[in-house]
């Protein structure tokens, strides 16, 4: 079935440091993939998205891109900033309702 | 910005009990979700809700669990008795849409420990 596997954590860089946390999946045909960011003590948010193979999602300096090849959908980012603080969820759907996540990822951000 | 509500935040019941997780969804969205989290595991899809019906359940989501929309703004998860394996963070969502494409937007969590 379709699953979602991500870098365990937690992690820890320094401000203006890159980031990457891997991501790929199982899936059959084209799910679309989803990052989430969790800040503490909020929901999950929409960090970005990409629904079809090469597709680049990028929002707030982050990145991801969609590599059918090898069925990943890492994060990265050039500068990392306290603020980016938090739990990352990479995430699939397919045809149905449902999301099918990661575990998360928690980055810490130290200046 | 709208945004998913829950409550309560946190959640601490004895085993057997009933509990009631509270949402209320994105004003104009039509179908809501409920997921939950087990410390250290995944994010698991439990149910989706359209038009006063399920959609798509989970295998988790078995006799034990039920949703309602009570009103016309509020969406509750009701676990009827209670377990331990059910302590773990509860996410509600809510969409405008269905679809592969569809953003689901989620709220805070209900954090829930069954003693």
């Amino acid at each position: 079935g379709d699953s979602v596997t991500q870098m365990e954590g937690p992690v820890t860089l320094s401000e203006e440091a890159f980031l990457t946390i891997n991501c790929t999946y199982t899936a059959t045909g084209y799910p679309s993939l989803f990052w989430y960011v969790q800040y503490p003590g909020e929901g999950l948010q929409l960090l970005l998205k990409a629904t079809k193979a090469d597709d680049k999602g990028s929002n707030k300096g982050f990145e991801a891109t969609y590599r059918k090849e090898t069925t990943s959908f890492h994060l990265e980012k050039g500068s990392v900033q306290v603020s980016d603080s938090a739990v990352y969820f990479c995430a699939l759907r397919h045809t149905g309702n449902q999301f099918y996540f990661g575990t998360g990822t928690s980055l810490t951000v130290i200046p | 910005e709208p945004e998913v509500t829950q409550t309560p935040s946190h959640q601490v019941t004895q085993m057997g009990q009933e509990v009631i997780l509270r949402c209320v969804p994105i004003s104009n969205h039509l179908y809501f979700y409920w997921y939950r989290q087990i410390l250290g595991q995944k994010v698991e899809f439990l149910v989706s809700f359209y038009n006063n019906e399920i959609s798509e359940k989970s295998e988790i989501f078995d006799d034990q669990f039920s949703v309602e929309r009570p009103d016309g703004s509020n969406f509750t998860l009701k676990i009827r008795s209670t377990k331990l394996e059910d302590s773990a963070m509860y996410f509600c969502a809510s969409s405008e849409a269905t679809g592969g494409q569809e953003t689901q937007y989620f709220g805070p969590g209900t954090r829930l420990l069954v003693l």
